[in-house]
């Protein structure tokens, strides 16, 4: 029973559009984030989520928005897309610790 | 959140201990120091995290200087398996929430 799971796995789309990546966590826990790794495989936090507190990264553009529907559920909506949004998405969650649990993570290829 | 300095890249044979060393020389007093592992094509997975002095569990062990301005981890007899990049990372730990930051990580590569 996999802890975090994100959906696409992969996902392809033309520029300009707009595109949702979902995320759920069994863990029971508080607080969830979305993630971006570039080519270079930098990992850059994007977003924060805690008990329906959302941190914002000013270095994220508002194209990018996080909808949280419920505490186990934490879904990233990207809109316009651009070629450089072109990464993989992960998604994490934690509890009080130090510890985060990450999902498989969600290629994203703009053409 | 303190800023982490680990090598890019590092090779080992099979069967020898691996140390990472990451400096964090502005550590915070309240700041733990963690370290992921990540594999081609998955999330990264926790390994170890510590405070002060030595913490070790079943695949590594995470030794931490008095001034906890720097960290290494050490991976005994390593295997082909083990190849994967390493991120140390220090943050805040408080209750409420976490927010980690990772650094470039370390991309062990292990020889046969």
């Amino acid at each position: 029973d996999t802890a975090v799971s994100q959906t696409p796995k992969y996902l392809v789309t033309q520029m300009g559009n707009d595109k949702s990546i979902k995320c759920e966590q069994n863990l029971g826990h508080d607080t969830m984030y979305w993630y971006k790794q570039d080519s270079k495989k930098f990992l850059k936090i994007m977003f924060s989520y805690n008990n329906k507190e959302l941190i914002i990264n000013e270095t994220v553009p508002n194209r990018f928005s996080p909808k949280s529907p419920d505490k186990a559920h934490l879904n990233l909506h990207i809109n316009s897309l651009e070629l450089g949004d072109s990464a993989v998405y992960f998604c994490a969650s934690s509890q009080n610790t130090a510890e985060a649990f990450f999902g498989q993570g969600t290629r994203l290829t703009v053409v | 959140l303190a800023k982490t300095t680990q090598p890019i890249s590092m090779d080992s044979y099979e069967g020898q201990e691996v140390n990472i060393t990451c400096s964090h020389n502005n550590i915070a007093t309240n700041d733990y120091i963690t370290w992921y592992q990540q594999f081609p094509s998955q999330g990264p997975r926790f390994i170890i995290q510590g405070y002060k002095t030595k913490v070790t569990n079943e695949v590594a062990s995470l030794f931490i200087p008095a001034d906890r301005k720097s960290s290494t981890l050490s991976l005994p007899r390593v295997s082909l398996s083990d190849t994967a990049v390493y991120y140390c990372l220090v943050g805040m730990h408080s209750g409420g929430y976490q927010k980690v930051t990772f650094g470039t990580g370390t991309k062990l590569q292990v020889i046969p």
